[in-house]
């Protein structure tokens, strides 16, 4: 029943390793985000995808890709994880892409060693 | 640049009211939320305005004057499952019918008994 659900909770893994974080909503939303929240708790958002197709990309790392297979998932993928990139990344979905409002995935606490 | 101001931290009374300020300086704007985060949890709508003036539901009401760029969240009754972490955010356009949420670095509420 879970609206927004991302998988793993938290993710431990050494620098310059790959990972990849995976999120799903069963709201029936077209928009789809990923938000990155730092340890000052600044939640600052990376990218957004509506109906599969990437309509905000904020200056991320070119090593930070997001890929959405359908409009339901959207998952990220981190190479060579650098120990800047230790974070909480949030998923969040919206009915569209006007800024509405956000429902928020449990979050995935990433640590770089 | 976008700029959303909010206290950090703040410390009320259980049984109280607390107020807690959000000023924005942004290119446009659409709207403004306001979220409730606990910690290691992810963020959760409680308000949204984006006529000036004061939307009141339950404990919790939210006012918003868009010539002063100003909103305030006031949470009445004060209860300590209401210590978290108040993120306010502006709906920010980017041109066409779209537009995202550019979120504050969040004001952490202790309630002590």
């Amino acid at each position: 029943d879970t609206a927004v659900s991302q998988t793993p909770k938290y993710l431990v893994t050494q620098m310059g390793n790959d990972k990849s974080i995976k999120c799903e909503q069963n709201l029936g939303h077209d928009t789809m985000y990923w938000y990155k929240q730092d340890s000052k708790k600044f939640l600052k958002i990376m990218f957004s995808y509506n109906n599969k197709e990437l309509i905000i990309n904020e200056t991320v790392p070119n090593r930070f890709s997001p890929k959405s297979p359908d409009k339901a998932h959207l998952n990220l993928h981190i190479n060579s994880l650098e120990l800047g990139d230790s974070a909480v990344y949030f998923c969040a979905s919206s009915f569209g892409t006007g800024g509405e409002k956000l429902f928020f995935g449990s979050g995935t606490q990433l640590s770089v060693l | 640049g976008q700029n959303i101001d909010q206290p950090t931290e703040m410390t009320a009374t259980e049984g109280a009211i607390v107020q807690i300020n959000c000023t924005y300086q942004t290119s446009g704007f659409n709207g403004l939320f306001w979220y409730q985060q606990h910690a290691g949890e992810a963020p959760t709508f409680l308000s949204y305005n984006v006529l000036d003036g004061l939307e009141e539901k339950g404990r919790f009401s939210s006012f918003l004057s868009r010539s002063k760029g100003y909103s305030y969240l006031l949470l009445k009754e004060l209860q300590m499952k209401d210590s978290a972490s108040y993120l306010c955010a502006v709906n920010r356009p980017r041109g066409g019918s779209q537009g995202n949420l550019i979120f504050g670095k969040g004001t952490k509420l202790s309630v002590k008994p």
